[in-house]
């Protein structure tokens, strides 16, 4: 079946090292996205890339880095300088035009402590 | 950028209820989509609706472009209704960005 995996599930991390979050998609999409969810609050857009070797700066990009060698893989990087990393961090992926659907993978709930 | 918001913010039914489920927007778009995230946090694509009328089962959605705005209606709600309603939006020939609105909380109730 196709789809997005996000892994891991749940991820906890000591406050000060670097953690990098999973994606990987099989439906073929050119686009993939990050988002991240704060509780109680609507999704937030951190980076996203439209083809392979290029991504762009959302709304929130400060402490985070992505890169994007593979088509279906998109890993998120929460480093030590993002001031609030605990949150929900929600990988999505659509076709490389504008009037296609955006796929959400189940997400990866991420604890700093 | 655009500007989506969600109305009402929160909404408790009655199970076997109906309810409209508002979302404005403040420019012209080429794609809105309607979410469903679940308690578990899962987001379900509900509808991709740019404009016009579409149904599946118990829940449809029709989007005025020209008003700016779209509706989710939910029909004999059920407790698995229940969750946060998502609209998102973009705009532009190009754009690849959505945009989402913060949602609307919906409870139903035995």
């Amino acid at each position: 079946d196709g789809g997005i995996t996000q892994s891991p599930k749940y991820l906890f991390r000591k406050e000060g090292q670097n953690v990098t979050l999973s994606c990987e998609q099989n439906l073929n999409h050119d686009a993939m996205y990050w988002y991240r969810q704060d509780p109680g609050q609507g999704l937030r857009l951190i980076y996203y890339s439209q083809i392979v070797n290029d991504f762009q700066k959302g709304d929130i990009a400060e402490g985070y880095s992505v890169s994007r060698e593979k088509k279906e893989s998109f890993p998120l990087t929460v480093t030590s300088a993002q001031k609030n990393p605990t949150a929900f961090y929600l990988c999505a992926s659509k076709r490389g035009d504008s009037f296609s659907p955006l796929h959400f993978g189940n997400g990866t709930r991420l604890t700093v402590t | 950028g655009i500007q989506v918001e969600q109305s009402p913010p929160d909404l408790i039914l009655q199970e076997g209820a109906n309810s409209t489920l508002r979302c404005n927007f403040s420019d012209s778009v080429n794609n809105l989509q309607w979410f469903h995230q679940n308690p578990w946090g899962q987001l379900i694509n509900l509808f991709y609706i740019p404009s016009g009328t579409k149904q599946n089962g118990r829940l449809s959605a029709t989007t005025v472009a020209t008003e700016r705005y779209s509706l989710l209606y939910i029909s004999s709600s059920q407790t698995t209704d229940s969750g946060v309603y998502f609209c998102a939006v973009n705009s532009g020939a190009g754009s690849y960005q959505l945009t989402f609105g913060k949602g609307t909380k919906l409870s139903v109730i035995p």
